[in-house]
C-alpha cells in the first residue's frame, strides 16, 4: 500500500539551531498534509498543516514546505529548544476528505542544551 | 475546552482475555477515528465513525476487534480474544470537519 515515509529516524541538534525534518510521500493524489509532534506519554499534537495548492506555510517558529514535483514535505523549526524534543510525524490525507490519515514512521528529534 | 480523553491509559492482559478501550471525543465532533501504533512502526488507521455510523473500517485487522459508538458520543474498541500482536498504543482522534484531527493520549495495551 501507499505510505508516507521519513528520511531519518533520528535527528540531534543543539539548542538554538534550526531543525529540518523531512518526509517523502508516495500518493500523488494527496491534497492535505499535517505535521504532528508526539511527546512521551502523550498523543500526537497538531503542529501545522498545508494543502496541495500551497508550497509553503508558516506558523510560530515552524515552517512547512511542500514540493509536489518530488513528493517531498519538510518541517523547519527555528531556534530549536529543548521542549521541541519529541517524535515528529508527517501525515497525509490521500483519499477523499474525511478519511484516514496515513502516517510516516516518525523522526525523533533530540535537542541538547 | 476538554480534549480527547481515553481510558484506561494502560492495560496489561493475558493472551485470550478481553479488553475494552474507551474514547471520549471533543464535544460536538462528529468524526471519531481509531488508530494504533505497534512497537517501532508507524501509526496506522483502524476505523472512522461519523456520528454513530462506521464510515470506514478498512483498517481493522480482523474480527477480534469490535468498535462501537452508540449514540454518536463516546466510542469503545473491544479486543476479544487478545493476541500478543495486539500489543501497542491505541489512539483515538476526533474532528469537527474533515481536516484537522485532535488526538487523545492513547491507551498502551500489553498482551502477555
Amino acid at each position: 500500500g501507499e505510505s508516507v515515509g521519513l528520511h531519518l529516524p533520528t535527528l540531534s541538534v543543539q539548542e538554538g539551531d534550526n531543525s529540518i525534518i523531512n518526509c517523502a510521500y508516495s500518493n500523488s493524489a494527496s491534497d492535505y498534509f499535517i505535521w504532528y509532534k508526539q511527546e512521551s506519554g502523550k498523543g500526537p499534537q497538531f503542529i501545522i498543516d498545508i494543502r496541495s495548492n500551497m508550497d509553503k506555510r508558516q506558523g510560530q517558529r515552524v515552517t512547512v514546505l511542500l514540493n509536489k514535483t518530488v513528493k517531498h514535505l519538510s518541517l523547519q523549526i527555528a531556534a530549536t529548544q529543548p521542549g521541541d524534543s519529541a517524535v515528529y510525524f508527517c501525515a497525509e490525507n490521500g483519499r477523499e476528505a474525511g478519511t484516514a490519515l496515513i502516517f510516516g514512521k516518525g523522526t525523533t528529534l533530540s535537542v541538547s542544551s | 475546552e476538554a480534549g480527547v480523553t481515553q481510558f484506561p491509559s494502560h492495560s496489561v492482559i493475558e493472551k485470550g482475555q478481553t479488553v475494552t478501550l474507551r474514547c471520549d471525543p471533543i464535544s460536538g465532533h462528529d468524526n471519531l477515528y481509531w488508530y494504533r501504533r505497534v512497537m517501532g512502526k508507524e501509526i496506522k488507521f483502524l476505523l472512522h465513525f461519523v456520528k454513530e455510523s462506521k464510515q470506514d473500517e478498512s483498517g481493522m485487522p480482523n474480527n477480534r476487534f469490535l468498535a462501537e459508538r452508540t449514540g454518536g458520543t463516546y466510542s469503545t474498541l473491544k479486543v476479544q480474544p487478545a493476541e500478543l500482536e495486539d500489543s501497542g498504543v491505541y489512539f483515538c482522534a476526533s474532528s469537527p470537519n474533515y481536516n484537522e484531527q485532535f488526538f487523545g493520549p492513547g491507551t498502551r495495551l500489553t498482551v502477555l
